[in-house]
């Protein structure tokens, strides 16, 4: 099992739609998680981190199942920019070991 | 600059030669990570660095891959007999503390090796 897994996707979503990305790990001793976006060849920007007990930032909400081992992202009120590829991160066997998953890709469709 | 600096922003190697990436972190930045991302594929963990100090290089796929921080600011990373496979964006990244917290990613240097 891969440490970190995505469905690559992609999404494709009307303006509006709410959708929702999963992402499961294997470690169960890791503690931290983040979603980052990465645009068209661009580099990968912090979009949240995510806590125990779940967060929302504007459209945006985080939530951490430990028991199950997944975090998941969800989007309401999808907008043409939110189009991109969202990574799932969460730190592996060491406080700087940083593991990437292969990204779940969105496309917004007007 | 403001940001996470990477040079050069293309390089082109033959098969054999020897390439070397550079880094420049955000100032006053304790962590530095290396990261390869091929295209389609999310960035794979290379190394890390806390200050001078290399606590992590599991990802270096083979010892051809070297990477140093000498003085605890600019990074370099060194492909020796660089291979077909080599081929990638390799990215940057500096973050404020030391490790489980937000990353700033340079540009990314993009390595064709022919």
């Amino acid at each position: 099992r891969k440490e970190v897994e995505q469905d690559p996707g992609p999404f494709n979503v009307p303006e509006g739609a709410t959708v929702a990305f999963n992402c499961t790990y294997s470690n169960s001793a890791s503690q931290s998680f983040f979603w980052y976006r990465q645009d068209c060849r661009k580099e990968p920007k912090l979009l949240m981190s995510v806590y125990s007990s779940g967060n929302e930032d504007g459209r945006f909400t985080a939530q951490l199942n430990r028991a199950s081992q997944y975090i998941s992202l969800l989007i309401r009120d999808s907008k043409l920019s939110d189009s991109a590829t969202y990574l799932c991160v969460v730190n592996g066997r060491s406080q700087g070991n940083l593991i990437f998953g292969k990204g779940t890709k969105l496309s917004v469709k007007p | 600059g403001a940001g996470v600096s990477q040079s050069p922003r293309y390089k082109v190697a033959k098969r054999g030669q020897d390439v070397a990436l550079r880094c420049d972190p955000i100032s006053g930045h304790v962590s530095l990570f290396w990261y390869q991302q091929a295209l389609g594929q999310g960035p794979e963990f290379l190394t890390y660095f806390q200050n001078e100090a290399q606590l992590d290089k599991s990802g270096l796929p083979s010892d051809r891959f070297f990477a140093e921080r000498p003085e605890g600011s600019v990074s370099t990373l060194k492909i020796q007999r660089t291979q077909q496979e080599d081929s990638a964006v390799y990215l940057c990244a500096s973050s404020r503390g030391q490790g489980n917290e937000k990353l700033f990613f340079g540009s990314g240097t993009q390595l064709s090796v022919l």
